[in-house]
């Protein structure tokens, strides 16, 4: 099956700085991406629709200014994560989607830990 | 507003019966259901889908049922093993306003799988 790659698979950093997070999809071309958000217990949710060559679309509550999105190539999408702070830690998962069918394919995940 | 629900957040099987995790969903524009299990710190894995033109699609010990009027799938895993112990994630997925598609998850199930 697909492949995506993303990293870090974890990062530990202090308030107030930036962390990049990077999502690569190996052996395919995906024009979108999908960023989501998992807190502990809680399902995955979508911040996120990364187009490439194109702004992100942002789901309802999700700070565009916080969370930047590039979609530079058909093969990579990044998230930043601005300014970050404590209430920002969770897991971040990004997806990609194959072409002509509609099966995601994800990541492994990066823990963020902001201190 | 929780368009995907997975009402049973943990099922607990003995291992060899049946485990059956069941999801229901609001929104007709879904027409494309998954399941994805997943363990800690880890990304989604695909497992199985099923289209809304059909009721039943089976891969292995794996089997979806979807019956579209009450809006509601489920997964089968049949013998269940202690290795299937991990969280199952229902996901709905369909076109939106702009084009895209968007998809959907529930807040999973945890499954325990005793031996």
């Amino acid at each position: 099956g697909a492949v995506v790659s993303q990293h870090p698979s974890w990062v530990i950093c202090k308030s107030g700085t930036s962390v990049k997070i990077e999502c690569r999809s190996l052996d395919f071309q995906a024009t979108t991406m999908f960023w989501y958000r998992q807190f502990p217990k809680q399902s995955l949710m979508l911040m996120a629709t990364s187009n490439e060559g194109s702004k992100a679309t942002y789901e309802q509550g999700v700070e565009k200014d916080k969370f930047l999105i590039n979609h530079a190539s058909l093969t990579l999408s990044t998230l930043t994560v601005t300014s970050a702070h404590p209430e920002d830690s969770s897991f971040y998962i990004c997806s990609a989607r194959e072409s002509l069918n509609e099966k995601l394919f994800f990541g492994s995940g990066t823990q963020l830990s902001v201190l | 507003d929780q368009q995907v629900k997975q009402n049973s957040p943990s099922l607990s099987v003995q291992e060899g019966r049946i485990s059956i995790l069941n999801c229901d969903y609001t929104n007709s524009m879904f027409d494309y259901f998954l399941w994805y299990k997943k363990y800690p710190a880890e990304g989604p894995t695909f497992l199985i889908s099923i289209s809304s033109i059909k009721d039943k699609n089976e891969d292995g010990r794996f089997t979806v049922f979807l019956n579209k009027s009450a809006k509601h799938l489920s997964l089968h895993i049949v013998p269940s093993q202690p290795g299937d112990s991990a969280v199952y994630f229902c996901a709905a997925s369909g076109r939106v306003d702009t084009g895209g598609f968007k998809t959907i998850f529930g807040a999973g199930t945890r499954l325990f799988v005793k031996a």
